[in-house]
């Protein structure tokens, strides 16, 4: 199908698992983005990459790791997960042009217990 | 940096009735861009409404309007005639533009009664 997908929707996992979050977009945008959202403070942004194999942090980097191998594909790993990033997890792109529109993901909420 | 602030976290409105939420933004930046997106129970993130720092003309789609003070950095949003499918989280957003990533206020929830 076409547009942005994330996988899994639903994911409940332990303290110190390793865990990733799976991201594809079919619009070939260059810019794709990781947001966390968590009550009392809206979204905020955890990586951003411009194109394939060119990352940059963001806002609340620590404890998470991406690359970009492919345009349409940027993958979030939690490397050893913590309850403090149990969340909701949005994947966006933006296609580069004058608009700046960002188009967001379903979502993933991610429980660490 | 730039913050976004949204300073009601919940509001209702009377279905058929206006509605707005408000939304105060902090940059030394003269070009950027403004946004409202919406987000149902369902947690997509929608797409309301944009605004472009540098157009004096408030945007406006449907129902939804903006009235941008650029000096006074209040971007707030307008809903008129109300209905029971706009009950849903709306954040103000901000991007610098050339594709930085978008800031975001906390949110306000708006509820609509019938």
């Amino acid at each position: 199908d076409a547009g942005i997908t994330q996988s899994p929707r639903y994911k409940i996992t332990e303290t110190g698992r390793q865990v990733t979050l799976m991201c594809h977009q079919t619009w070939s945008h260059s810019y794709m983005f990781w947001y966390r959202q968590d009550l009392g403070h809206g979204l905020r942004l955890i990586y951003y990459s411009a194109a394939a194999d060119i990352t940059d942090k963001g806002e609340v980097p620590d404890g998470y790791v991406v690359s970009r191998s492919k345009t349409e594909n940027f993958p979030l790993t939690l490397e050893s997960a913590t309850r403090s990033q149990t969340s909701v997890y949005f994947c966006a792109s933006s296609v580069g042009l004058a608009t700046y529109e960002q188009y967001f993901g379903p979502g993933t909420r991610l429980t660490v217990t | 940096a730039q913050t976004v602030t949204q300073s009601q976290p919940e509001m209702s409105v009377q279905e058929a009735e206006t509605v707005t939420l408000s939304c105060t933004y902090d940059t030394s930046e003269s070009d950027y861009y403004l946004f409202w997106y919406k987000q149902p129970p369902s947690r997509q993130m929608i797409l309301v409404i944009r605004q472009e720092a540098y157009k004096q003309q408030n945007a406006t789609e449907n129902r939804f309007s903006v009235n941008f003070q650029k000096a006074a950095k209040s971007f707030s949003l307008k809903i008129s005639d109300s209905q029971l499918g706009d009950a849903a989280m709306y954040f103000c957003a901000y991007s610098q533009g050339g594709n930085t990533p978008l800031v975001f206020g906390k949110g306000t929830r708006l509820s609509v009664i019938a």
